[in-house]
């Protein structure tokens, strides 16, 4: 079986400092991750997609994410928060090799709030 | 061109009724999927379907009953409805083979059983 833990519920950043929102994973084999983002009364958006090529992975809108199998974690970061980024993050495992059909496994979500 | 498109976007109805939801992708995908987001925001997958088949089915209740008429439609029916029915119902696509598990996702439709 595999799940991410989300580690914060809410993050609070500055406009202009640096985000960091952390997930642990845990998985018997190598996993897909991902970072899907919700912006209020939205669908959900994929971030960026981890599957063992790169460990450090660049995504849309500047942010990134760096797997680190020794401290199974895939946490997303980006340098320099705007005020667009305040939004719902959701860190996601994806089970092994399917043919057909995924049942992604979603953190519980971590709130960005962006200050002026 | 909107991708994924559910509709209705927000249902607001009565315990005990019968309601729908419909969804349709013009992505080409295979695969699509009914996942449930509850009040805390948790997503959890519902059903999945790949080619009009049902392939992931979950522990939901039998009043939960998708409908795959062809590949490119996927509707929910929820008959007599619960106040814990009320959450925000997304419906996602994907392609098959490489890829397969990058989740296009529809803009959700709110349901709230008064």
């Amino acid at each position: 079986a595999q799940s991410v833990t989300q580690l914060d519920s809410h993050v609070s950043v500055s406009e202009g400092t640096p985000v960091l929102l952390r997930c642990n994973y845990s998985s018997s084999y190598s996993p897909s991750l991902f970072w899907y983002v919700q912006h209020p009364n939205k669908g959900l958006q994929l971030l960026l997609k981890y599957t063992s090529a790169a460990t450090l992975v660049k995504g849309i809108n500047g942010f990134e994410a760096e797997f680190k199998k020794s401290e199974t974690s895939f946490h997303l970061t980006k340098p320099s928060a705007h005020m667009s980024d305040a939004a719902e993050y959701f860190c996601v495992v994806s089970p092994p090799n399917s043919n057909s059909g995924y049942a992604l496994n979603f953190g519980k979500g971590t709130s960005l709030l962006v200050t002026p | 061109d909107t991708a994924v498109s559910q509709t209705p976007k927000y249902l607001v109805t009565q315990m005990g009724n019968d309601k729908s939801i419909k969804c349709e992708q013009n992505l080409g995908h295979d695969t699509m999927y009914w996942y449930k987001q509850d009040s805390k925001k948790f997503l959890k997958i519902m059903f999945s379907y790949n080619n009009k088949e049902l392939i992931i089915n979950e522990t939901v209740p039998n009043r939960f009953s998708p409908k795959s008429p062809d590949k490119a439609h996927l509707n929910l029916h929820i008959n007599s409805l619960e106040l814990g029915d009320s959450a925000v119902y997304f419906c996602a696509s994907s392609q098959a083979g490489a890829g397969a598990n990058v989740l296009t996702f529809g803009a959700g439709s709110r349901l709230t059983v008064l």
